[in-house]
């Protein structure tokens, strides 16, 4: 387990609205990433970071951005929620030294209204 | 496109008996795959693993299988315990790079 927090855990945001998840781990594990789950689609990458100011997109990035300042700190921004964003999103980090397993928080609800 | 595929949405079984949940993959770049489960309002929790060097891993009540030449894997669970209802996620990586997910199976265990 990789001590991961998340919040909000549960948020309800109008359309429109910018809205950041944040993520935090204890672990100083250098990967994190960001996924939400949706009914039928399972869980779905986001975006990446390898390490401090070191992001990628994942699978499902448009309407996403994120920003790692510190290795300890994952943030994810909708910069302007739509309905089509309402999902759990699971934050998750990963220590490659620890061998190829990732860890999961235990996600935030957002809907978007 | 979906490189990983669990294509049994849910499953039941009696308790006791065995529970096998089945993961198809396409890309045969991946070298180790993973099984998670996962309760309501919870997060995935790790269950096990395998490297793609092995075809075979124990643990507990818990084993996987892997058949690189099918590109299938599977979780056997023996006995299966109420416990154990959950939904249960495969997932495929090639090492130093992204975990790819399947949509996931509902194990229902029935006392």
């Amino acid at each position: 387990d990789a001590g991961i927090t998340q919040s909000p855990r549960h948020k309800v945001t109008e359309t429109g609205t910018p809205v950041t998840l944040r993520c935090h781990q204890t672990e100083n594990h250098r990967y994190m990433y960001w996924y939400r789950q949706d009914p039928g689609h399972g869980l779905r990458l986001i975006h990446y970071s390898y390490g401090v100011k070191d992001t990628d997109k994942g699978e499902v990035s448009d309407g996403y951005s994120v920003s790692r300042s510190k290795t300890e700190d994952f943030l994810l921004t909708l910069e302007s929620a739509t309905s089509s964003q309402t999902s759990v999103y699971f934050c998750a980090s990963q220590s490659p030294s620890s061998g190829n397993t990732i860890y999961f928080g235990e996600g935030s609800w957002l809907t978007v209204v | 496109d979906q490189q990983v595929k669990q294509n049994s949405p849910s499953l039941s079984v009696q308790e006791g008996r065995i529970s096998i949940l089945n993961c198809d993959y396409t890309n045969s770049m991946f070298d180790y795959f993973l099984w998670y489960k996962k309760y309501p309002a919870e997060g995935p929790t790790f269950l096990i693993s395998i490297s793609s060097i092995k075809d075979k891993n124990e643990d507990g009540r818990f084993t996987v299988f892997l058949n690189k030449s099918a590109k299938h894997l599977s979780l056997h669970i023996v006995p299966s315990q109420p416990g154990d209802s959950a939904v249960y996620f495969c997932a495929a990586t090639v090492t130093g790079n992204q975990f790819y997910f399947g949509t996931g199976t509902s194990l229902t265990v029935i006392p």
